[in-house]
């Protein structure tokens, strides 16, 4: 059964902590990783990895895809309260449809 | 932003009578996507659609059908509505090469 589990499920921080963000994946024909944030609407795409160990940047934000371990990992720097949300994560797989399995979720929240 | 509405945004409806909710798009995306987001399930997919009158299931079908008569809109209609069925609705449209999906704002509908 294709699966992708994040961890933590809940994190508390607080302003200028650094965090990582995990997820694992298990699924069929695998094609990419996409990380999301949630704030309180629909998720805005943050990521779209590919390849192992090439990360992606962007500003305060970065990741990072292991294909050989099935994993990636999401790294936010300095966090600010604005970072508070729920990061998604998930998989693309299987043929030509695209369609995305996606885990439950990481919510973050950052107190100043 | 993808050029993504939902129709409703929020929608109160009682036990056993229809809903469709609408899914419009203005930049000619083939793929288009309904997910419902549930506490502790994170986001499911419903039905997808590859094309004008192509549509398939997804994980959570049951209880759903869908309508794409043009290119721009997809239509998530619910025959019967249960309180089961209460929950937030996404669209999303897929672009790029890895199938990145961009999602509409959401519908919350609830179903006494």
């Amino acid at each position: 059964e294709d699966k992708v589990v994040q961890s933590p499920l809940s994190l508390v921080v607080h302003e200028g902590d650094t965090v990582t963000l995990n997820c694992s994946y298990e699924v069929t024909n695998f094609r990419s990783l996409l990380w999301y944030k949630q704030e309180k609407k629909a998720p805005t795409f943050l990521f779209m990895l590919t390849s192992s160990g090439i990360e992606k940047k962007s500003g305060r934000l970065s990741s990072i895809l292991d294909k050989k371990e099935l994993f990636s990992i999401l790294n936010i720097t300095a966090t600010q309260t604005g970072d508070s949300a729920v990061y998604l994560c998930a998989s693309n797989y299987g043929g030509s449809q695209g369609n995305l399995i996606f885990g439950k979720g990481t919510k973050l929240s950052v107190k100043p | 932003d993808a050029g993504i509405t939902q129709s409703p945004r929020h929608k109160v409806t009682e036990t056993g009578t229809p809903v469709t909710l609408r899914c419009h798009q203005t930049e000619n995306h083939r793929y288009m996507y309904w997910y419902r987001q549930d506490p502790g399930h994170g986001l499911r997919l419903i039905h997808y659609s590859y094309g004008v009158k192509d549509t398939d299931k997804g994980e959570v079908s049951d209880g759903y059908s869908v309508s794409r008569s043009k290119t721009e809109d997809f239509l998530l209609t619910l025959e019967s509505a249960t309180s089961s069925q209460t929950s937030v609705y996404f669209c999303a449209i897929r672009q790029g090469a890895y199938n990145e999906q961009f999602f509409g704002p959401g519908t919350r509908l609830t179903v006494l």
